[in-house]
């Protein structure tokens, strides 16, 4: 049975700095994993898709990458800013293309 | 192009009533699935159709939930009658024919059962 792991569960940096989220999953059978965030009381919001075989994608200052004979992936922010405090939550799509979803990291970037 | 559109963004009903959700998909997308984020939770896989068949409802609590989708357009997920537990953000999701596409979501309902 798949398990999505996220670590931390919060993180609270100053901005400007550079972080990276952590996701685990326990099945390296997976089709694709995404990265989400969720802002207080909205809906969710995609932000990278990485396809199974891929490593990485890239999107602005955010870069996602996928070691999946590991189960791991990363989600690394640079200079971040006040506006990327969010929820954090990393999701995988398995071989009944569910997605299976971490509990998600809150993050807070403080001026 | 429309984004999937959920309603009501909230709902407040009194435990035994019924309850109502609708999902709006993006227009073409053949996949739509139905997610739930109970308090406390990760969110959790409720059911997939493709098209109007239901591809996958394992992850469906009970047979107080009902899902529909007419005509693979749009799909109602119906709770009846609603418990105290079903509180919760319901999410829909749909993604184009290819199902390993990403999948869009809506912005939820979120439902309190009282």
């Amino acid at each position: 049975k798949q398990e999505v792991t996220q670590i931390p569960a919060a993180l609270s940096v100053p901005e400007g700095e550079n972080l990276v989220l952590n996701c685990s999953f326990t099945d390296s059978a997976i089709y694709n994993l995404q990265w989400f965030r969720q802002d207080p009381g909205k809906g969710l919001t995609s932000l990278l898709l990485i396809q199974s075989s891929q490593r990485e994608q890239t999107s602005g200052r955010l870069n996602a990458s996928l070691d999946k004979s590991s189960g791991r992936s990363t989600l690394y922010i640079a200079a971040s800013q006040p506006g990327d405090s969010a929820t954090y939550l990393c999701a995988v799509m398995g071989s009944n293309y569910q997605l299976i979803w971490g509990a998600g990291t809150k993050l807070i970037i403080k001026p | 192009e429309a984004g999937v559109t959920q309603f009501p963004s909230h709902s407040v009903i009194e435990k035994g009533q019924t309850v109502t959700l609708r999902c709006d998909p993006i227009s073409g997308h053949d996949n739509l699935y139905w997610y739930r984020r109970v308090m406390g939770k990760e969110i959790k896989f409720l059911l997939h159709f493709v098209k109007e068949s239901k591809q996958d409802e394992s992850g469906m609590p009970n047979n107080r939930f009902l899902a529909e989708r007419t005509g693979g357009t749009y799909s109602t997920l119906k709770v009846q009658p609603a418990e105290l537990e079903d509180s919760g953000v319901y999410f829909c999701a749909s993604s184009p024919r290819v199902v390993t596409y990403e999948q869009y979501f809506g912005p939820g309902t979120r439902l309190t059962v009282t």
